[in-house]
């Protein structure tokens, strides 16, 4: 079955500790994203890269980081620059012709971080 | 600034019902706009797209419509059964935009 796994399902950091969230997809997507959720936020966008060895930051980047060395994977790390890394993470991925708009988003089923 | 809205009181209607929900949007002129379906603790799954230049959208018990001059969105459940209770999300692309901008959602609550 094609889709887009994450994981952990629970992630736990320790305050000042860099974690990595994984986000893997054997959808053929060239485009990746990563947005976080918080109760009563909508989703806000991290990250996202349209091809591999590319990405541009969202409207909430500070503090994350992202890279993309395979068509598959697009990890996510939150850095202990990130002050309120608590929420629910992300992954989506789509075909990559224009428009973006008009391509539905396909989303793993998340990894809810917490801070010990 | 641009916003979305949508009704952030759940909506609880009984099974059999049509459920109506709103996507609200100002300061943006969207080509294409979204419609996902979130349950707990799970990722969004999307349900249907319509165009700028459609009025109204079908699939089986769905259906979207997009007035581009009220700047909305309504998204209906026609013989809403339990198992339709979840978020709802709009979600709408604009001409300058690079990816989709999101919605905070509507719950949705189908009492048997």
């Amino acid at each position: 079955d094609g889709g887009i796994t994450q994981s952990p399902k629970y992630l736990f950091r320790k305050e000042g500790q860099n974690v990595t969230l994984s986000c893997e997809q054997n959808l053929n997507h060239d485009a990746m994203y990563w947005y976080r959720q918080d109760p009563g936020q909508g989703l806000r966008l991290i990250y996202y890269s349209q091809i591999v060895n590319d990405f541009q930051k969202g409207d909430i980047a500070e503090g994350y980081s992202v890279s993309r060395e395979k068509k598959e994977s697009f990890p996510l790390t939150v850095t202990s620059a990130q002050k309120n890394p608590t929420a629910f993470y992300l992954c989506a991925s789509s075909i990559r012709e224009s428009p973006i708009g008009y391509q539905p988003q396909h989303f793993g089923d998340g990894t809810r971080l917490s801070i010990l | 600034s641009q916003k979305i809205e949508q009704n952030s009181e759940a909506l609880n209607i009984q099974e059999g019902k049509t459920a109506t929900l709103t996507c609200n949007y100002t300061n943006y002129s969207p080509a294409y706009l979204q419609w996902y379906r979130q349950d707990p603790g799970r990722g969004p799954v999307f349900l249907l797209l319509i165009r700028e230049n459609e009025k109204e959208k079908r699939k089986e018990r769905l259906k979207v419509t997009f007035d581009t001059t009220l700047k909305q969105s309504l998204f209906h459940i026609t013989a809403s059964q339990p198992a339709d209770s979840a978020t709802y999300l709009c979600a709408l692309w604009a001409s300058g935009y690079s990816t989709l901008t999101f919605g905070k959602g509507t719950m949705l609550l189908v009492s048997p």
